[in-house]
């Protein structure tokens, strides 16, 4: 069956260092990669999207990276900030019917301490 | 100018009550979406509307109706509601080419009492 994989567990880090968040699935073929930004309450918002043909993207302090073959995406933040806590979504997109149909993993939650 | 907007943020009703939930979007996007997201967090495609037309139905009780009266607009009803109904409710929109972001509403929280 398919199944996305994101880290369970909060992940605890220091302001300043380098924040590294993994999705793994399997039985996927995704065309397209995202991830989404949860705070509590609140709806999720887009982060970065990249594609099966692309290894890396970034945007400022954002960088995601994508291994078809290991069938991963890596999410780091580089120079984290207490802000950026909050629990982060990855979202395959399978392209099956010309239309988007994100499947999300269940989010991992970053807490970043001053 | 709020771009996904959805109503109410908040219901709590009675089981086997029959209720609304409403959402808009001011982006001009062609694609529309309802998602469910559950005590644990996990947020699952419930339905998705293409220009007015439905072409994602997901393994939903048909307790739960969606209706687009034009392409700005997708609103939910569900009949009969149980306790397993409760959950956050979120409307998202998009392009309709596949690949492009989402964007979300803000999310209702419905209390199935």
């Amino acid at each position: 069956s398919q199944k996305i994989e994101q880290n369970s567990e909060a992940l605890n880090i220091q302001e300043g260092k380098t924040a590294t968040l993994t999705c793994n699935y399997t039985n996927y073929s995704p065309a397209y990669l995202q991830w989404y930004r949860q705070d509590p309450g609140r709806g999720p918002v887009f982060l970065l999207l990249i594609r099966e043909n692309e290894k890396e993207k970034r945007k400022e302090r954002l960088k995601v990276t994508f291994d078809t073959t290991l069938k991963q995406s890596l999410f780091h933040i580089t120079a984290s900030q207490p802000a950026d806590s909050a629990t982060y979504l990855c979202a395959l997109d399978p392209l099956n019917s010309g239309y988007s149909t994100l499947t999300f993993g269940k989010g991992t939650m970053l807490l970043v301490s001053p | 100018d709020t771009a996904v907007s959805q109503t109410p943020k908040y219901l709590v009703t009675q089981m086997g009550n029959d209720k609304s939930i409403k959402c808009e979007q001011n982006l001009g996007h062609d694609t529309m979406y309802w998602y469910k997201q559950d005590s644990k967090k996990f947020l699952k495609i419930m339905f998705s509307y293409n220009n007015k037309e439905l072409i994602i139905n997901e393994t939903v009780p048909n307790r739960f109706s969606p209706k687009s009266p034009d392409k700005a607009h997708l609103n939910l009803h569900i009949n009969s509601l149980e306790l397993g109904d409760s959950a956050v409710y979120f409307c998202a929109s998009s392009q309709a080419r596949a690949g492009n972001e989402q964007f979300f509403g803000p999310g209702t929280r419905l209390t199935v009492l």
